[in-house]
């Protein structure tokens, strides 16, 4: 599986909007980006995923790297709730989800 | 659409007595996937079912963990006889396909203290 680098932690501004980025410099052509979040005391929680062009859900927008080698979970407007762990997972195929350490982010008033 | 349950949300045993943790999918999910994280250790996959079969059971500790998952619906995990690293946190999610397209929900875990 392609190795991830990302922050160990973040903070923003309640309102502001948050860019959270992921290497994935070993990432195979093929390999979709996912992107998860856990709440705290909630279990993991799918956020996102792309596999070459920028993508929109009502959560996030995903931007991706024209090489592929990176990848950057975008969140509008950061509200309280959006505090959490954020793993960025890339799938060469299969099934199993191969979390990371993630970016835990903090979400100040 | 009712969400993965998972039940119990918390379970505290001595070691050497068994447990079994329940998770029900997402109804129509025919892929169900057990995950865990112990104190202080990144997210790990367990196993994965595709209806009644177990596509890979790689990430099972060892053999004191027993998967089940009959008649397709919901899975059970026993762990006989438990141990104190046993401890952590017990995920179940499920999917609609298993490939690398496919997103998982998962459930709110069982909390798991073997003392």
């Amino acid at each position: 599986d392609a190795k991830t680098t990302q922050p160990n932690s973040m903070e923003s501004n309640e309102e502001e909007p948050v860019h959270l980025p992921c290497n994935h410099s070993t990432i195979s052509g093929t390999d979709y980006i996912h992107w998860y979040r856990q709440l705290p005391s909630q279990g993991p929680e799918y956020v996102i995923h792309g596999l070459t062009s920028n993508v929109n859900n009502r959560m996030a927008s995903l931007a991706i790297a024209e090489d592929r080698k990176s990848s950057t979970l975008i969140l509008h407007r950061a509200t309280l709730r959006d505090a959490a762990v954020y793993y960025c997972i890339p799938r060469p195929g299969g099934y199993a989800l191969n979390f990371g350490k993630g970016t835990s982010l903090l979400v100040t008033p | 659409e009712a969400g993965v349950t998972q039940f119990p949300s918390h379970s505290v045993i001595e070691k050497g007595q068994t447990v079994t943790l329940r998770c029900d999918p997402i109804s129509g999910h025919d892929n169900l996937y057990w995950y865990r994280r112990v104190m202080g250790k990144e997210i790990k996959f367990l196993l994965h079912f595709v209806k009644e079969s177990k596509q890979d059971e790689s990430g099972m500790p060892n053999n004191r963990f027993l998967a089940e998952r009959t008649g397709g619906t919901y899975s059970t995990l026993k762990v006989q006889p438990a141990e104190l690293e046993d401890s952590g946190v017990y995920f179940c999610a499920s999917s609609q396909g298993s490939g690398q397209y496919y997103e998982q929900y998962f459930g709110p875990g069982t909390r798991l203290t073997v003392t």
